[in-house]
């Protein structure tokens, strides 16, 4: 079975400031991993994704993310936030085989002026 | 433009009613998902489908049904029997990569519909 992790609920920077949003994942196989954003009252964007080849995945937006099999992390990264950038992010999770994603519950992250 | 479609954007609906949302994507994904979104809860997985005609159910299929008659088409009906329907229902889907099965096969990232927001009144 899989699993999602995503510590903290909210997490608030101050414009300009690093972006950190972290996501731990248990997975008995080998996984993919996705980071997803939602705008209010819109579906969710694929920001990036991790499908086995380099560890540092680089997405839109100057999002990044490091998949760390040690620590079974992928947290997401960007240097300098950016207003447009409050939004709710979403971790997932699926195995190589199969269909399905099991998603995180969500960081809801604020930027503050 | 490739996409995913949901309408309606917003629906109200008396309770004891049954009501249909729709999702229809013209990217030829072979797999297409119904979620759920609850404030605070993330994505829950009602129903997916891998091929025409077969769906498997989610975590949380009671008081939901779906069809997949044709690829592009995966409507999603939320029934009487569903205790707490108000929420925010997301469609998405996904491609397989080729050479693979599709029960088990590998498939690409899930690409997301607009969303219908669903209210019982």
């Amino acid at each position: 079975a899989q699993s999602v992790t995503q510590l903290g609920s909210h997490v608030s920077v101050s414009e300009g400031a690093l972006v950190l949003l972290r996501c731990n994942y248990s997975s008995s196989v080998p996984p993919y991993l996705f980071w997803y954003v939602q705008y209010p009252n819109q579906g969710l964007q694929l920001l990036l994704k991790y499908t086995s080849a380099a560890t540092l995945v680089k997405g839109i937006n100057g999002f990044e993310a490091e998949f760390k099999k040690s620590e079974t992390s992928f947290h997401l990264t960007k240097p300098s936030a950016h207003m447009s950038d409050a939004a709710e992010y979403f971790c997932a999770v699926s195995k190589t085989s199969g269909s399905r994603l099991t998603f995180g519950e969500g960081t809801q992250l604020t930027v503050n002026p | 433009d490739g996409g995913i479609t949901q309408s309606p954007k917003y629906l109200f609906r008396k309770e004891g009613q049954n009501v249909t949302l729709s999702c229809e994507q013209n990217l030829n994904h072979d797999a297409m998902y119904w979620y759920r979104q609850d404030p605070g809860q993330g994505l829950r997985l009602i129903y997916y489908s891998q091929i025409v005609n077969d769906f498997q159910k989610g975590d949380i299929a009671e008081g939901y049904s779906v069809s997949r008659e044709k690829k592009e088409s995966f409507p999603l009906t939320v029934t009487s029997a569903q205790k707490n329907p108000t929420a925010f229902y997301l469609c998405a889907s996904s491609m397989r990569k080729r050479g693979t099965g599709y029960r088990e096969g590998s498939y690409n990232e899930q690409f997301f519909g607009p969303g219908t927001r669903l209210t019982v009144l």
